[in-house]
């Protein structure tokens, strides 16, 4: 069964900060990964994919894959505190399926 | 990006009542549409699979006779809770796979706060 893996957190960055989210993954056969943030109360938004390996940037989020480690993270630079969220990480569907996986979310909390 | 809206935004009704909820895709075809249910400070738990003219896919433990599934339209699909208790007051969310783009990408609608008294 795949599985992705995330840390709860609460995760504390201060303002200005570089925050880190991690997930790892235990599907070798997964191409791509999707980061989603969720603000409390609202519904999950899409944010960042990433196909390769290596790091995809935009703005400032960077996602970082590295299959060999079957792990992926999102990098968000210069943290603000409307970047307080929860960070899922998801793979997407396999084998004629198009059910992703989603792991639990990181909750991210960025303070003054 | 893909659009995906749902109505009503939050609902209140009694206990013993039904409620329907709408999922529809403005942009795009989908043929597929996910149901959710999350939870306060909970993961989002899947419910079922909507398939476009068939029956829906539930997951492990739902039942499907309390929450009746619909996808008569590539645009459009509905959940309806049966016979509402205040155990089923959550956030119901919809999703869907734009047919015929990357399929693996997901968009979520905004989400429908129920609350049963």
């Amino acid at each position: 069964q795949k599985e992705v893996e995330q840390n709860s957190g609460p995760l504390s960055v201060p303002e200005g900060a570089i925050a880190s989210l991690n997930c790892t993954y235990s599907d070798r056969g997964s191409q791509s990964f999707f980061w989603y943030r969720q603000y409390s109360g609202k519904s999950p938004e899409l944010i960042m994919f990433i196909y390769s390996n290596g790091d995809k940037e935009d703005g400032r989020f960077t996602a970082q894959l590295n299959k060999a480690s079957q792990y992926v993270s999102l990098l968000i630079r210069d943290s603000q505190p409307s970047d307080s969220a929860t960070y899922l990480c998801a793979a997407p569907p396999s084998g004629g399926s198009y059910i992703p996986t989603f792991g639990r979310g990181t909750s991210l909390i960025v303070h003054p | 990006g893909a659009v995906v809206s749902q109505h009503p935004s939050w609902v209140i009704c009694k206990s013993g009542t039904s409620v329907k909820i709408e999922c529809r895709s403005l942009d795009f075809q989908a043929t597929t549409m996910f149901w959710y249910r999350q939870f306060p400070k909970q993961s989002l738990m899947l419910m079922a699979t909507s398939n476009e003219g068939s029956k829906a896919t539930y997951e492990q433990g739902v039942e499907k006779d309390k929450f009746l599934i619909n996808h008569a339209s590539l645009t459009l699909s509905t959940l309806t809770v049966t016979s509402a208790h205040p155990e089923d007051s959550s956030f119901y969310i919809c999703s869907a796979p734009p047919s015929g783009r990357a399929k693996d990408t997901q968009y979520f609608g905004p989400g429908t706060r129920l609350t049963v008294l």
